[in-house]
């Protein structure tokens, strides 16, 4: 068992380009949830799928951010015209059906010049 | 919507004395707890987590957790820390709606710093 794979790792994007972000939930879980943490405002939530479709989207920005969980096994987290204020870590959590056996995964931390 | 508050943003312990770290929440119903810790460029690990039952407890590394219902906490608790404990901690809330868990509220996170 893998884990959560978040991938990239890193990445850098200059002002106004886009990022995507993805993510691998462990295989067999039905929920995906990303979070996104920040030094200011710590750990928010963002948007949360069970099996695939879109639950809650509560915490997203209502511009700029979009995400997809075009199969059951990944989701993606899309930015457009990237801000540095996206600057972050964005984390990805999955679990079982109905279940709040979250498992993280690494993160992915974006920098945004 | 619930919230969660850590009032100790650092906590600094020397090792093998004793560690607690508080949690407090809001919310409209008892939530599912959690404690998550995270060291340097990692994702969050569970220590603990409560949902009913025995208010206290065990977690994984020789953390516990008590829950108190009348005073909405959730504290953290080790016997003697040792260094390898440096991290932050989270304490979490998440609701349950029907079958299903929802998104985890977490706090703002507790920075210890364990020295020799």
């Amino acid at each position: 068992n893998a884990g959560v794979i978040q991938t990239p790792r890193h990445k850098v994007t200059g002002k106004g380009q886009e990022a995507t972000l993805w993510c691998e939930p462990i295989s067999g879980h039905s929920a995906v949830f990303w979070y996104r943490q920040t030094i200011v405002q710590g750990l928010e939530f963002l948007t949360y799928f069970r099996n695939q479709a879109p639950i809650d989207d509560s915490g997203m920005p209502k511009e700029r951010f979009s995400a997809q969980m075009p199969n059951q096994s990944h989701s993606t987290l899309k930015i457009q015209s990237t801000q540095p204020q996206d600057s972050a870590v964005y984390l990805c959590a999955s679990s079982p059906q109905g279940g709040s056996d979250y498992t993280f995964g690494s993160g992915t931390r974006l920098l945004v010049i | 919507a619930q919230s969660v508050t850590q009032p100790d943003a650092r906590v600094t312990v020397s090792e093998g004395a004793s560690l607690q770290l508080r949690c407090k929440y809001s919310s409209s119903v008892t939530p599912y707890l959690f404690w998550y810790v995270q060291y340097p460029r990692q994702g969050l690990q569970l220590l603990l987590k409560y949902y009913s039952g025995d208010p206290v407890v065990q977690g994984v590394n020789g953390f516990e957790a008590e829950f108190s219902k009348s005073n909405s906490s959730f504290h953290l608790r080790k016997a003697s820390v040792h260094w390898s404990d440096s991290a932050v901690y989270f304490c979490a809330v998440s609701m349950k709606r029907g079958n299903y868990a929802q998104g985890l509220t977490f706090g703002l996170g507790t920075r210890v710093s364990v020295f020799p």
